[in-house]
């Protein structure tokens, strides 16, 4: 079945340390990206790709960092610069805007990282 | 991108249709609405999206005003299953904006 596949499901880190998420999609999407989302808040956009070996900063991007050397991988790094990292973390891809102009999402199962 | 307004929550009888309404008065003519929806701690599932005729799928309606300044989404028989926040967004048509922001949705509680 085709999807997009995120790991670890649950990380936990001590304060200082980097991190890096795994997000995986076979679905052949062109575009990737990367959204945090904190309790009873919506999802922000940290990070997103729109094509292989080029990526743009979202609203959030400061203290992350991300690569794009494949298509179907667009992995997530939770610098020791992020001041706050305890989130959820969701990785979504889309296939781009088509013929109908339309560009819908789909998310992975999301990772849930834990500073301690 | 043209903000959205929705209520923070609603509750819906099991069985019976929840309509949740979605404000985005400030919409451009290039920009859809969409819907998404958000199980607890899943990730979110889009369910249907429309730029300015209704539209209806399998899971549920999207009905559109004929200005597009609100939008209802339905959800024609609610089951404990629906149970989840569920988001509305407004985004350009244009090819290369791929910004896509969600805001808190609405928290809808299906009850038996």
């Amino acid at each position: 079945d085709g999807g997009i596949t995120q790991s670890p499901k649950y990380l936990f880190r001590k304060e200082g340390q980097n991190v890096t998420l795994s997000c995986e999609q076979n679905l052949n999407h062109d575009a990737m990206y990367w959204y945090r989302q904190d309790p009873g808040q919506g999802l922000r956009l940290i990070y997103y790709s729109q094509i292989v070996n080029d990526f743009q900063k979202g609203d959030i991007a400061e203290g992350y960092s991300v690569s794009r050397e494949k298509k179907e991988s667009f992995p997530l790094t939770v610098t020791s610069a992020q001041k706050n990292p305890t989130a959820f973390y969701l990785c979504a891809s889309s296939q781009g805007q088509g013929l109908t102009g339309a560009n819908v999402l789909t998310f992975g199962a999301g990772s849930r990282l834990t500073v301690l | 991108d043209a903000k959205t307004t929705q209520p923070p929550s609603m509750d819906c009888a099991e069985g019976r249709a929840a309509n949740l309404p979605c404000n985005h008065s400030t919409i451009s003519g290039n920009e859809y609405v969409y819907w998404y929806r958000q199980i607890h701690s899943q990730g979110p599932q889009y369910i249907i999206h429309g730029l300015k005729n209704n539209e209806t799928n399998e899971m549920a309606s999207l009905i559109i005003t004929e200005d597009r300044k609100s939008s209802t989404l339905i959800l024609p028989h609610a089951t404990l299953r629906d149970t989840a926040v569920y988001y509305c967004i407004v985004r350009p048509r244009a090819y290369n904006d791929y910004k896509l922001s969600f805001g808190a949705g609405t928290t809808v509680t299906v009850r038996a």
